[in-house]
């Protein structure tokens, strides 16, 4: 079955590293997102590609960057992590646009020290 | 002003009964809607889409009111495994925005 994974499940990290999360889908869509998921925010657009070298910035891609260099995967990237950047985070991918369901992965739980 | 609005709840309902949870969004020209829900610590999974006419799946009902610009969900028959936090969202402009959820409690 197709389907949409995220590494690593769990990571703690140390103010300053760098750190690079994975997104992996099989469905072969072009739109991929990434959010982030705080207490009393919902989820926020980080940063999303509507295919193969395209990457568009959402409302909070401050210390965050993404690349895409094939249609299945989307890493993203801290730069120099901050304490403020602990938090869950989701992958999601859809066929579509308008009208079309996102699905997500897992998501990774992230802690900045 | 958010993009999406939603109560946050908890709505604490016992077995059985019906509740309803509304979402207000701020951009008239939004194209599509959906609820998705989400259980604690796991992904948002669809639970709908809404349509213009309004959808009814099992014992959810879901309606879209394009003048008030909101969204509802009813739940009838409320379930102890419905508990979970419902979350509205609207997709404008090829953008998914996301309500911060509305939490539901089901009890025995």
């Amino acid at each position: 079955d197709a389907e949409i994974t995220q590494s690593p499940r769990h990571k703690i990290t140390e103010t300053g590293r760098q750190v690079t999360l994975a997104c992996h889908q099989t469905w072969n869509h072009n739109n991929m997102f990434w959010y982030r998921q705080d207490l009393g925010h919902g989820l926020r657009l980080i940063h999303y590609s509507y295919g193969v070298q395209d990457t568009n910035k959402g409302e909070v891609s401050d210390g965050y960057s993404v690349s895409r260099s094939n249609t299945e995967d989307l890493p993203l990237t801290l730069e120099s992590a901050a304490s403020s950047q602990t938090s869950v985070y989701f992958c999601a991918s859809t066929e579509g646009l308008a009208g079309y369901t996102q699905y997500f992965g897992p998501g990774t739980r992230l802690t900045v020290l | 002003r958010k993009e999406v609005e939603q109560d946050p709840g908890p709505f604490n309902v016992p077995e059985g009964a019906t509740v309803a949870f509304n979402c207000t969004y701020s951009n008239s020209a939004s194209q599509s809607f959906f609820w998705y829900r989400q259980d604690c610590r796991k992904e948002p999974k669809l639970l709908m889409s809404v349509y213009s006419s309004g959808n009814e799946d099992g014992r959810f009902t879901a309606q879209l009111n394009r003048a008030s610009q909101y969204i509802s969900l009813l739940i009838r028959d409320s379930k102890l495994s419905d508990s979970a936090t419902y979350l509205c969202v609207v997709n404008n402009f090829n953008k998914f925005y996301f309500g911060s959820g509305t939490k539901l409690n089901v009890k025995p």
